[in-house]
């Protein structure tokens, strides 16, 4: 089946520093990927779609401005998390849509901010 | 708009069991429909999925699901559960081949020796 990677898998860092996430569809080109969060014990939350080549769809409640989405190109999407503060953290997941439509899910990347 | 409803936010069930998750949509289109497994800090990984054609999709890991439009449901279930099935599970619909997936609450499954 199709992979999506996302690096790095886990990260902490201190309150007030940005971090980057990647998502990468290794075996094909995505011209749309998804960015969710997801709480202990809860389900995914859609934040964003990120379409290649325009700016990325925000849903309601997420801030732009503080979750920056880079679709460079058909195959890379960055989740960038400016300030963090220790409530952005969680578990952060990506998935890229497949040609034939499907959407394959990356691993996930924990984000701890103390 | 969607919405998902996954009955049951944890089922147990013994080795050797019949494995039965339940999941019912809303959709004012006809729906595409999924079912992903979770296990610890990784990603989802699909199941099945059910776009059009034959009702009854038979996924990985022994697993299928029937779509029901009557009953706007689609659970998913295996005749036999292993211990390596313990994970979440998540239903999901979306109203195209172009729109996000709206997910369930996901359903926690334990299998017990």
């Amino acid at each position: 089946g199709a992979v999506v990677s996302q690096h790095p898998s886990w990260v902490i860092c201190k309150s007030g520093t940005s971090v980057k996430i990647e998502c990468r569809s290794l075996d094909f080109q995505a011209t749309t990927m998804f960015w969710y969060r997801q709480f202990p014990k809860q389900s995914l939350m859609l934040m964003a779609t990120s379409n290649e080549g325009s700016k990325a769809t925000y849903e309601q409640g997420v801030e732009k401005d503080k979750f920056l989405i880079n679709h460079a190109s058909l195959t890379l999407s960055t989740l960038t998390v400016t300030s963090a503060h220790p409530e952005d953290s969680s578990f952060y997941i990506c998935s890229a849509r497949h040609p034939q439509e499907t959407q394959y899910f990356g691993p996930g990347t924990r984000l701890l901010v103390l | 708009a969607q919405s998902v409803t996954q009955l049951g936010s944890h089922v147990s069930v013994s080795e050797g069991a019949l494995v039965l998750l339940r999941c019912n949509y809303s959709s004012s289109v006809p729906p595409y429909l999924f079912w992903y497994v979770q296990y610890p800090n990784q990603g989802l990984q699909l199941l099945l999925k059910y776009t059009t054609g034959a009702t009854l999709v038979k996924g990985i890991n022994g697993f299928e699901a029937e779509f029901k439009k009557s009953e706007t449901s689609f659970h998913l279930t295996k005749p036999s559960a292993h211990m390596s099935d313990a994970a979440e599970y998540f239903c999901a619909v979306s109203d195209s081949r172009n729109t996000p997936l709206v997910f369930g609450k996901g359903t926690r499954l334990s299998v017990i020796a």
